[in-house]
């Protein structure tokens, strides 16, 4: 089975630009999550979707956004960019409905924000 | 709000020497624990979950309840164990994926 797959790898934006990010679980995974790490921070968690169905928000303001396509493929959105925005994007697919904290990561998008 | 706390961000070990990487959480429900660790040029990956109370790679971890801690511990390390270590919680019984992780501890086994 192929992997966790997240497009693109590596993105430069400048302040007040918007990026989304694309995210393809394993197939047969209905649940997505995605986490920003930075090195002050860590690992954050920004929000899960399973079947088009936002399940659960972390603590970011509304310039971050996400979807949840019928095919499980998520997109995460950042408007009005900030350099403190500048982090490594991290989506995680899982295959169990309830949640089982068993999640499977994809190599993560890596955006700068000048 | 539940956290994570791994004290320790860096951590050097002798090939063949106990390893002991710390975890502690607060959390007053049910919660449950995992380690992911992330190999150099590897994906972050699950390690082992305390509900499955088995040894991956000659790693364990017990839960303690009373002193809400979740250390990861080897008896003799060895040089490929050398990785960040990411200690992670969830909460049973939401119905979600939401991990709330620790600041990692990156281990280095020295030969």
């Amino acid at each position: 089975k192929a992997g966790v797959t997240q497009t693109p790898r590596y993105l430069i934006k400048t302040r007040g630009q918007q990026v989304t990010l694309s995210c393809s679980p394993i197939s047969g995974h209905r649940s997505v999550s995605w986490y920003q790490q930075t090195p002050g921070q860590g690992l954050q968690f920004l929000f899960e979707y399973f079947s088009e169905t936002q399940r659960n928000k972390g603590n970011f303001p509304g310039r971050f956004s996400g979807r949840q396509f019928s095919n499980s493929r998520s997109e995460m959105n950042v408007s009005t960019l900030e350099l403190g925005d500048s982090a490594l994007y991290l989506c995680a697919s899982s295959s169990t409905s309830g949640g089982s904290g068993e999640l499977f990561f994809g190599e993560g998008s890596r955006l700068t924000v000048l | 709000a539940q956290r994570v706390t791994q004290p320790e961000k860096l951590l050097s070990v002798f090939k063949g020497a106990p390893v002991e990487l710390k975890c502690n959480y607060s959390y007053s429900g049910s919660p449950e624990l995992f380690w992911y660790v992330q190999y150099s040029r590897q994906r972050l990956q699950l390690l082992l979950r305390h509900i499955s109370r088995e040894s991956i790679k000659g790693f364990t971890a017990d839960l303690n309840k009373g002193e809400t801690s979740f250390h990861l511990k080897k008896p003799f390390a060895q040089e490929e164990d050398s990785a960040m270590y990411y200690c992670a919680l969830r909460l049973a019984n939401f119905g979600n994926e939401k991990l709330t992780f620790g600041t990692g501890t990156r281990l280095t086994i020295i030969p």
